[in-house]
């Protein structure tokens, strides 16, 4: 496609229950990361993918949260048995080349989790 | 400990005025640096970046920046605002040991006709 994909775009979910977000990063696109955005916040980095290979998970706040991206294209953030706190915006972003430190990032619009 | 700084969270100007919205960092060596744009249930995108060279950075929307090493800053500037600047600005840094960006809170620009 031509930009970077996420869906759903808006996911309310009941505490206690998963959830699984989808990213579609740019074709060909080697690097791809995960943000979390809670509101009135800057984005904070969750992991980093070079193709099929998680290079850093540093930033994922528990183990509840896994991230996948099997075929080093689409990748899924899933979050195990919500938490009210979970509650934030998922922004996912891709990168031609190793790293967002030489190039751009392209980011996606975000899928926005409610948990209630 | 590392950081990114952006001591303004909410900035108000008319629509034709000049605008400098700051960042400052904190890090051991000076970081790769950017600025992002962020409207309203958009994604990021990217304004400007600073490497390495020319201290004084063009990007796009006729928006500029400018790296000062002494002060740990990366300002950007803007001389005549236009309505549709109203948007959320992150500053962000990429250390140097991480491929990771880390981003200030963000400061949200106001425009009035």
């Amino acid at each position: 496609g031509a930009g970077v994909s996420q869906s759903p775009r808006y996911k309310v979910a009941k505490r206690g229950q998963d959830v699984a977000l989808r990213c579609d990063p740019i074709s060909g696109h080697v690097s791809l990361f995960w943000y979390q955005q809670a509101l009135g916040q800057g984005p904070e980095f969750l992991t980093y993918f070079q193709n099929e290979a998680q290079l850093d998970k540093s930033g994922l706040p528990s183990d509840r949260f896994f991230a996948e991206r099997p075929e080093g294209s689409v990748s899924t953030l899933k979050i195990q048995r919500t938490q009210q706190e979970d509650s934030a915006v998922y922004l996912c972003a891709s990168s031609s080349v190793q790293g967002a430190r030489n190039t751009e990032a392209f980011f996606g619009q975000g899928t926005r989790l409610t948990v209630v | 400990a590392q950081s990114v700084t952006q001591p303004d969270i909410h900035i108000t100007v008319s629509e034709g005025a000049s605008l400098e919205l700051r960042c400052n960092y904190s890090y051991g060596a000076t970081p790769y640096l950017f600025w992002y744009v962020q409207s309203p249930g958009q994604g990021l995108q990217l304004l400007l970046k600073y490497f390495s060279g020319d201290t004084l950075v063009q990007g796009i929307k006729g928006f500029e920046a400018e790296f000062k090493r002494s002060q740990s800053s990366f300002n950007l500037r803007k001389p005549s605002v236009h309505w549709s600047d109203a948007a959320e600005y992150f500053c962000a840094v990429g250390p140097l040991d991480t491929d990771k960006l880390i981003f200030g809170t963000g400061t949200r620009l106001q425009v009035f006709p």
